[in-house]
Order: C-alpha cells, then structure tokens, then sequence
C-alpha cells in the first residue's frame, strides 16, 4: 500500500497558522473518516494530536485542528508556538485491518 | 493508567532471530488492538500489522507480511513483534501502540517508548 502524500516540510511565524495537508485516495482518506494526525518531537515517541479527522485527545490545545475534503485531509496549527516545531504525521484507515501513514511534514516554527 | 512498556534494545547479525516485546498495563489488555510502527532512521513511519488479542486476529501491511510475525499473549498482557531471519534494511526504532477511538484497529492511540532494532555484520 502506498503512503499518504504530505509535503515534506512547511513553516511559519509565532502567532501564525500554518495548514499541513494529507492526500490519498477513495480507498484510504476518501472512503473513511479514520484520519488521524500525530506529532513528533525529535527522539521521542509519536502523539496522537486529532483522531477520526476532526477530533481532539484530551489535553491536545485547540490551536490544532483537522478537516477532510475528498481525498484530502488537513491539519491546521493555529497560533503557533516554538514548541509546536516538530515532525507531524497524518494516517489513515485502509480497508480491512489496515493502516496507512503518510511520509511526514517537518513542520519549522521560524 | 495506560502504559506500553517495550523492551529494550537489540543488536543483532543479518540471518539472526529476534523477538521484541511491548507490555502492558492499566487496562484490559485483551479487548484493544496493538499496532507495531516502524521508524527507520531519519525516516518517517509505517505501519507493520496489528493484533486484536482476545482471538490472535492480524492485519498486516503487504510490505511486512511474511516478513515479521506479531502474536500476543493474554496471561502476561504482552505483545511481540518477531523475525526469524533479520536483515540490515530491519534496523530501525519499532513502536508498539494501542488502539482507541471507534476504530481501534484504524487508530493508533496510546504508544510505547520504542525499541531500536540494529541489524550489521
């Protein structure tokens, strides 16, 4: 299965807001509202920052949100922070059992 | 609380065996699913399989299947992760991660800390 397409990296000012988006396909993103998004700090362990395309973990700030259109789903970062610089990852659901993520976003707080 | 406590890390030579482990605790083991992810270096993730250990069912990424065999055992709420001849091209950080949400086999949740796999001659 192939990967999510994400852009490789992205970037913004603090107190901006920055998009990251995650394209796929009627058999990943388009045909299931599985999506979810992960950030990742360097040398650490992922954490879940939106599920099921649109919702929040508890804890998470609601300077981050998620939406879908098509084939396509999106994080937005809100009121960046310096903490905020770090890798982002979207997945989705695949069908079946399955599970597929995207390449990832370095995302730079500048 | 929920935990994922993984072992620790593995140096091996390429055709060796291994088995990494990923325990749990804070709840009820049997009725989640667990995810491995594979991170190699400088690179991003992937998914590997999953497990839902109440009935040992998987689901396996077809880039890993035949490749890695994930099993589970529910008297000591653990979960491996395991090959059987390594390669150099396994080296890498691998995740456990539990599922949650209304797909629990669709979302990684809850993650262990890792366990580096080192795979050279």
């Amino acid at each position: 299965q192939s990967a999510l397409t994400q852009p490789p990296s992205a970037s913004g000012s603090p107190g901006q807001s920055v998009t990251i988006s995650c394209t796929g396909t009627h058999r990943n993103v388009g045909g299931y509202n599985y999506v979810s998004w992960y950030q990742q700090h360097p040398d650490k362990a992922p954490k879940l920052i939106i599920f099921e395309v649109i919702k929040r973990p508890s804890g998470v700030p609601d300077r981050f949100s998620g939406s879908k259109s098509g084939n396509t789903a999106s994080l937005t970062v809100s009121g960046l922070q310096a903490e905020d610089e770090a890798d982002y990852y979207c997945s989705s659901h695949a069908g079946g059992n399955n599970v597929v993520f995207g390449g990832g976003t370095k995302l730079t707080v500048l | 609380e929920v935990q994922l406590v993984q072992s620790g890390t593995e140096v091996r030579k390429p055709g060796e065996s291994l088995k990494i482990s990923c325990k749990v605790s804070g709840y009820d083991f049997s009725i989640y699913w667990i995810h491995w992810v594979r991170q190699m270096p400088g690179k991003g993730l992937e998914w590997v399989g999953n497990i839902y250990p109440a009935d040992s069912k998987t689901g396996y990424n077809p880039s890993f299947q035949g490749q890695v065999t994930i099993s589970a055992d529910r008297s000591t709420s653990t979960a491996y992760l395991q090959w059987s001849s390594l390669e150099a091209s396994d080296t890498a950080i691998y995740y456990c991660s539990r599922g949650d949400g209304n797909c629990g086999s669709c979302t990684p949740w809850y993650w262990g800390q890792g366990t580096l796999v080192s795979v050279s001659s």
